[in-house]
């Protein structure tokens, strides 16, 4: 069975860093490409970055470029996102999420993890 | 950016009904639109992708349609188990957007 399950969420000042982590399981993590996708609470859906099967190409957009970093090892079938500078705004469900057609980004998500909240609160 | 809006926000409707959903691009997406699910508490689900491919798994009362800036998800007889969120998305321009939801609740 395929299995996404992000860590590494909690409480963090303004300013502050904070790392998640999502170990996946049930499928050839390093064929399909993966992406982060938040919601803020009671809000929408808002994809935050994305990383090919390889590592090689990633993306993100403007509102994280330069303070969040995805990276992936894939001899430990895990993605992670490094967030820096963290801002209020940045409160929400952090939720990996795998690519349905694979090792290249194509946008469509047919696994998400069960989320992790991040809180930047001082 | 693309944005995405779908209407309504909100639709009440009673088990049995035919419920339509309808998202519309500020752009053109071609045929690269997917539907979510989601209910409280839970991640996304992956509904429908190139604008009216089923996911494997999907309960055939689902569908899709549309392409260019205008689309409709279609639940065709309501079931207790769909009462829930639905998102559309847009994977044809960077950075891929969602529309801000559809509420479908119970009448």
């Amino acid at each position: 069975e395929l299995q996404l399950l992000e860590s590494g969420g909690g409480l963090v000042q303004p300013g502050g860093s904070l790392r998640l982590s999502c170990a996946a399981s049930g499928f050839t993590f390093s064929s399909y490409a993966m992406s982060w996708v938040r919601q803020a609470p009671g809000k929408g859906l808002e994809w935050v970055s994305a990383i090919s099967g390889s590592g090689s190409t990633i993306y993100y957009p403007d509102s994280v470029q330069g303070r969040f970093t995805v990276s992936r090892d894939n001899s430990k079938n895990t993605l992670y996102l490094q967030m820096n500078s963290l801002r209020a705004e940045d409160t929400a469900v952090y939720y990996c999420a795998k690519d349905y057609y694979g090792s290249g980004i194509n946008y469509y998500f047919d696994y998400w993890g069960q989320g992790i909240l991040v809180t930047v609160s001082s | 950016d693309i944005q995405m809006t779908q209407s309504p926000s909100s639709v009440s409707a009673s088990v049995g009904d035919r419920v339509t959903i309808t998202c519309r691009a500020s752009q053109a997406v071609s045929s690269w639109l997917a539907w979510y699910q989601q209910k409280p508490g839970k991640p996304p689900k992956f509904l429908i992708y190139a604008a009216s491919s089923l996911q494997s798994g999907v309960p055939s009362r689902f569908s899709g349609s549309g392409s260019a800036t205008d689309f409709t998800l279609t639940i065709s007889s309501l079931q207790p188990e769909d009462f829930a969120t639905y998102y559309c998305q847009q994977a044809n321009s960077f950075p891929p957007t969602f529309g801000q939801g559809t509420k479908v609740e119970i009448k």
